[in-house]
């Protein structure tokens, strides 16, 4: 069973199109996360979810907005798509505590916007 | 050797060498250290943490320093594999804080 999964892997898209990624966690984690990975590797935090809470929204353009259905659920919604968004987006999950450090990741989602 | 091209630190290693990879982070108010690994097409994948009151923690075939005078993280992997192949990054966390930082990254490249 896939602990962190995420739809779609791949995502091709026109520019001003609106799209959404799913992220789904069966590890019982209470905390979920969505990082961006841009072409030279560099991950960065984009929002940080506990318990369906949003606790951190780092400098993220409002256009992308997280939805927190349960704490198993984590989904990205991005409006108005630019090519600048074009990026490997990864869920994450993990408890918090001492364990904030051990992040189970998905397998990513490549969008690509033309 | 180890370079610095335009894109990624890359370190290359034959098959049986031990391999280490270097991270320098910035923050001293961090405490807590991660190492993960990142294979082609895959999400990160935790390897092994260390917390700041430690300076050497060893796991299988891995093992992280930590010296908090120069703020310099080292993953040593022994006998490297093929299977070692990917990009490692380090991540930093403070104390009460929720997310990691994660460092650049470096490409270990294993020949056969």
């Amino acid at each position: 069973d896939t602990a962190v999964s995420q739809t779609p892997k791949y995502l091709v898209t026109q520019m001003g199109n609106d799209k959404s990624i799913k992220c789904e966690q069966n590890l019982g984690h209470d905390t979920m996360y969505w990082y961006k990975q841009d072409s030279k590797k560099f991950l960065k935090i984009m929002f940080s979810y506990n318990n369906k809470e949003l606790i951190i929204n780092e400098t993220v353009p409002n256009r992308f907005s997280p939805k927190s259905p349960d704490k198993a659920h984590l989904n990205l919604h991005i409006n108005s798509l630019e090519l600048g968004d074009s990026a490997v987006y990864f869920c994450a999950s993990s408890l918090q505590g001492a364990d904030i450090g051990k992040l189970f990741f998905g397998s990513g989602t490549q969008l690509s916007v033309l | 050797g180890e370079s610095v091209g335009l894109h990624l630190p890359t370190l290359s290693v034959q098959e049986g060498d031990n391999s280490i990879i270097n991270c320098a982070y910035s923050n001293s108010a961090s405490d807590y250290f991660i190492w993960y690994k990142q294979e082609s097409g895959k999400g990160p994948q935790f390897i092994i943490d260390i917390r700041s009151n430690m300076d050497k923690r060893q796991g299988q075939r891995v093992t992280v320093l930590l010296n908090k005078t120069v703020k310099h993280l080292s993953l040593q992997i022994a006998a490297t594999q093929p299977g070692d192949s990917a990009v490692y990054f380090c991540a930093e966390n403070v104390r009460g804080y929720s997310t990691l930082t994660f460092g650049k990254g470096t490409m270990l490249l294993v020949s056969p």
